[in-house]
């Protein structure tokens, strides 16, 4: 089955970091782009990073731009993010989506952080 | 980057038509053919229902069609159905990075 699973998800003090990861299953995991998409509770879907199937392109959000880190592992068909400096405003649901061209055709159920003292 | 601007709500009523917009720049929206479209249910994670402006992906439903003048983009759900109300997102590939969202539309059949 064609899926992305997100996991390491929690609860953490403001200042603190986390980990997340995506599992890949059911596609060429290293011939796609990767995406992390968050969402705060109640509000829309906010573009987070991007890294690009051989890793040789990365972009960040301005909003997590030197917090947060992307990387991918395609011999075990993962994506990462590392999350250091959590602020409370970085609570919300994290999806992995795989871009396919300039769209975002595969998502994950997501993975939800909340930041909170 | 500043988020692609929707209409906060749409309603309509069984069988009619309804039109959600996305206005974006000259740096998004009106520089690229990449214009996406995503539906969100309560709790769930969104899914792809228009890509490159007007594509389909296999097995969505011909109700929903997209278009594009200028920086603006457009969502048409056509026949509205009890089972698509729900949140609406564009997206659009960017100049500046990689891709950005809309606000986000609620769409309510009445």
């Amino acid at each position: 089955e064609v899926q992305l699973v997100e996991s390491g998800g929690g609860l953490v003090k403001p200042g603190g970091s986390l980990r997340l990861s995506c599992a890949a299953s059911g596609f060429r995991f290293n011939s796609f782009d990767m995406n992390w998409v968050r969402q705060a509770p109640g509000k829309g879907l906010k573009w987070v990073s991007f890294i690009r199937s051989s890793s040789t392109y990365i972009s960040y959000a301005d909003s997590v731009k030197g917090r947060f880190t992307v990387s991918r592992d395609n011999a075990k068909n993962s994506l990462y993010l590392q999350m250091d400096s959590l602020r409370v405003e970085d609570t919300a649901v994290y999806y992995c989506a795989r871009a396919n061209f300039r769209h975002f055709d595969l998502w994950g159920r997501g993975t939800l952080v909340t930041v909170s003292s | 980057q500043s988020a692609l601007t929707q209409p906060a709500s749409v309603s309509g009523s069984p069988g009619q038509s309804i039109t959600i917009s996305c206005t974006g720049t000259s740096n998004d929206v009106g520089a690229y053919n990449s214009v996406s479209w995503y539906q969100q249910h309560p709790g769930k994670a969104p899914k792809l229902i228009i890509f490159s402006v007007s594509d389909r992906p296999s097995g969505v439903s011909s109700r929903f069609s997209g278009s594009k003048s200028d920086i603006t983009a457009s969502l048409t759900i056509s026949g509205l159905q009890s089972e698509d109300e729900a949140d609406y997102y564009c997206s659009s590939y960017t100049s500046n990075r990689p891709f950005v969202f809309g606000t986000g539309t609620k769409v309510t059949v009445l």
